[in-house]
């Protein structure tokens, strides 16, 4: 069956450095990849989309790499701050132009200051 | 703000009762998504819509049905509820779905359903 798996366990670092954020999946061929951030009680907010032809995007602190051979994409956040503390969601188009968008259940990360 | 309103924001209610969350998207979008949010759990995808018309279905129950009018607007009918159907409920929008360039998803703020 289809999958996408995101490190349930939280991960904490301090300020300043390089949060990486896993997301993987298995029997899906995505055209493309998003990655969201969600705060406690509030909806996702988007943050980056990466294609599948795609190998790195960027955004100011941000990082999203796409590994289609891997089926893995790599969430960076460089310098991080307190105010990153979040749960991050990566999704998924299964089926695309049918289906919505299917979410991992997404990590938190606790940054320390 | 993401453009996505979403009426009520809290909902206190009794087992067995009915209520109806409503949703507005963002101007233009033409997709709307249900998603159910419990408490420390990931995101549970209810219902798509696009354009008035039911595009996807994902594990909503019998018991919950929602539609989308000719203004786009959205409601989710939850009936005959349980303890267990309280959660967050989450409407997103997109402009249009299968298209990178238009398959961002914008959510609004919820609506908490507390079932007594």
């Amino acid at each position: 069956s289809q999958k996408i798996e995101q490190n349930s366990e939280a991960l904490n670092i301090q300020e300043g450095k390089t949060a990486t954020l896993t997301c993987n999946y298995t029997n899906y061929s995505p055209a493309y990849l998003q990655w969201y951030r969600q705060d406690p009680g509030r909806g996702p907010v988007f943050l980056l989309l990466i294609r599948e032809n795609e190998k790195e995007k960027r955004k100011e602190r941000l990082k999203v790499t796409f590994d289609t051979t891997l089926k893995q994409s790599l969430f960076h956040i460089t310098a991080s701050q307190p105010a990153d503390s979040a749960t991050y969601l990566c999704a998924l188009d299964v089926d695309t132009g049918r289906r919505a968008l299917t979410f991992g259940s997404g990590t938190r990360l606790q940054v320390q200051p | 703000d993401s453009g996505v309103t979403q009426t009520p924001k809290h909902l206190i209610t009794a087992t067995g009762q009915r209520v109806t969350l409503r949703c507005s998207p963002r101007s233009g979008d033409l997709s709307v998504y249900w998603y159910q949010q419990s408490l420390d759990q990931g995101l549970q995808f209810l219902i798509q819509y696009y354009n008035g018309e039911e595009r996807a279905k994902g594990n909503i129950l019998e018991r919950f049905s929602a539609q989308q009018f000719p203004d786009l607007h959205s409601e989710l009918n939850l009936s005959s509820l349980e303890l267990g159907d309280s959660a967050l409920y989450f409407c997103a929008s997109s402009e249009r779905p299968g298209h990178p360039a238009t398959d961002t998803q914008y959510f609004g703020p919820g609506t908490r359903l507390t079932v007594l």
